[in-house]
């Protein structure tokens, strides 16, 4: 079965701290891709990221990086320096070539205080 | 380059009647999805639409349904609506669809209300 566990549901921290958010997925393809989303409070989900199952390669931007580990299923995403804009829920999501669709882990919301 | 629009961005109904969401994709793209999303039980998928076809549905009722037009613009209807279905329901538009796992791109989404 397809499956994404976020399971921290809320993390809080101080402006200028570091914030790692944790993915764990489950899916019996080879092939499958995962990503990242942003939901603020106006509702639209923000694409961060893709990840294809094929490229284990970590990744940064900005203040942003991702490590995707395949030997654990896990697809985590760190903030560095966050700021109050970084307020919002993140998801985590996956899609595979069996499923035709995103399934989506429950979403961790980030708060971030001045 | 215009992102992907939805209408009504709120929309108040009452039980039983029925209502109509829109949802205009980006430029180019061909594959629409849709997602509800509730408090309980997170971002559930409902369906997709490529070239006018559904391609795959989600485990919801036959009281919702979809359709896409030859401009890739998509409605999704709700009938008989239930207090159940209040949320916010998102519309998601990509190039060819997850199956190809390109990236989706989502509206502000429609907040209904049933009261």
């Amino acid at each position: 079965a397809q499956k994404v566990t976020q399971a921290q549901t809320e993390i809080s921290v101080v402006e200028k701290e570091d914030v790692t958010l944790d993915c764990v997925y489950e899916t019996r393809d080879t092939t499958y891709y995962l990503f990242w989303y942003k939901q603020p409070p106006s509702g639209e989900l923000v694409f961060l990221i893709r990840r294809n199952s094929f490229d284990e390669q970590n990744e940064i931007s900005g203040r942003y990086s991702w490590n995707f580990q395949k030997s654990t299923s896990s697809f985590n995403f760190t903030i560095t320096a966050s700021q109050v804009v970084d307020s919002a829920v993140y998801f985590c999501a996956l899609t595979d070539h069996s499923w035709g669709k995103l399934q989506f882990g429950a979403g961790t919301q980030v708060v971030v205080t001045p | 380059k215009a992102g992907v629009t939805q209408t009504p961005r709120y929309l108040i109904k009452t039980r039983g009647q029925q209502v109509t969401l829109s949802c205009s994709p980006i430029s180019g793209h061909r594959s629409v999805s849709w997602y509800q999303q509730t408090p309980g039980q997170g971002l559930q998928f409902l369906f997709e639409y490529f070239s006018e076809t559904q391609r795959n549905k989600g485990n919801f009722p036959g009281r919702f349904s979809g359709r896409q037009f030859s401009n890739s613009r998509s409605e999704m209807n709700v009938s008989t609506l239930e207090l159940g279905d209040s949320a916010l329901y998102l519309c998601a538009s990509s190039l060819r669809g997850p199956l190809s796992g390109t990236e989706a791109f989502f509206g502000q989404g429609t907040r209904l209300t049933v009261v």
